[in-house]
């Protein structure tokens, strides 16, 4: 399966701190995205990194992609209680016929 | 705002009734998706339309039937709803694949009760 995995699977820190959530995945990708769900909504893109690239800056978001370990890493600086939610990492690789494989997720509790 | 709207937000069904979720966009993109999420699990991809393309999933039950009858509307009908199948689901979207990345963008979702 080409199903992301990250972890940890749950992550609770104080408001100000940073929070680092990884991700890996088993097989060639193209382009790999995180995106973040709260609590009963539906998930928002945050982030898209292509395999060519390692490292890309959004606001307070920074991914970096190491395809030689098939693992990427999304940090969030100076988190806020409003950043609780499910962070999910997605690929999509040569052949996957316009799909994501989405990661099970981390839970990131914020607390004020 | 261009965006993509799921109705109902929260639908309740019995046993065995069939039902049918709508999405709609207003983003015009080429590509549709329905998804299922159990609590705390990754969305789990059911099918998804290609322009009119039809992909089904390998492991998505007969139960589970889309329509797409033209760009903007994609439907999601199942069957005869068990009680296995309460869930999110999730409608997005994407532009062209091959021209811009597989950024999705998505619905809030409809949760389903089966009673």
């Amino acid at each position: 399966s080409q199903q992301g995995e990250e972890d940890p699977q749950a992550l609770s820190i104080q408001e100000g701190e940073n929070a680092t959530m990884n991700c890996s995945y088993k097989t060639s990708i193209n382009n790999l995205q995180w995106y973040r769900q709260n609590s009963g909504r539906g998930l928002v893109h945050l982030i898209l990194i292509r395999s060519n690239e390692r490292e890309k800056h959004s606001g307070r978001l920074r991914v970096t992609l190491d395809t030689s370990k098939k693992s990427s890493s999304l940090l969030i600086t100076a988190s806020r209680a409003a950043d609780t939610a499910s962070y999910f990492c997605a690929t999509d690789y040569t052949g996957a016929n316009s799909k994501l494989t989405f990661g099970k997720g981390i839970t990131l509790s914020v607390r004020p | 705002d261009a965006m993509v709207i799921q109705n109902p937000r929260y639908q309740v069904t019995q046993f065995g009734k069939p039902v049918t979720l709508s999405c709609s966009q207003t983003l015009n993109h080429n590509v549709m998706y329905w998804y299922q999420q159990k609590s705390s699990q990754a969305p789990k991809l059911l099918f998804h339309y290609y322009d009119k393309d039809f992909n089904n999933e390998a492991d998505t039950p007969d139960n589970f039937q889309s329509r797409r009858p033209n760009t903007s509307f994609c439907f999601l009908d199942i069957r005869s709803p068990g009680l296995g199948d309460a869930a999110m689901y999730l409608c997005a979207t994407s532009r062209d694949p091959r021209t811009s990345g597989i950024k999705q963008f998505f619905g809030p979702g409809t949760r389903l009760t089966v009673l």
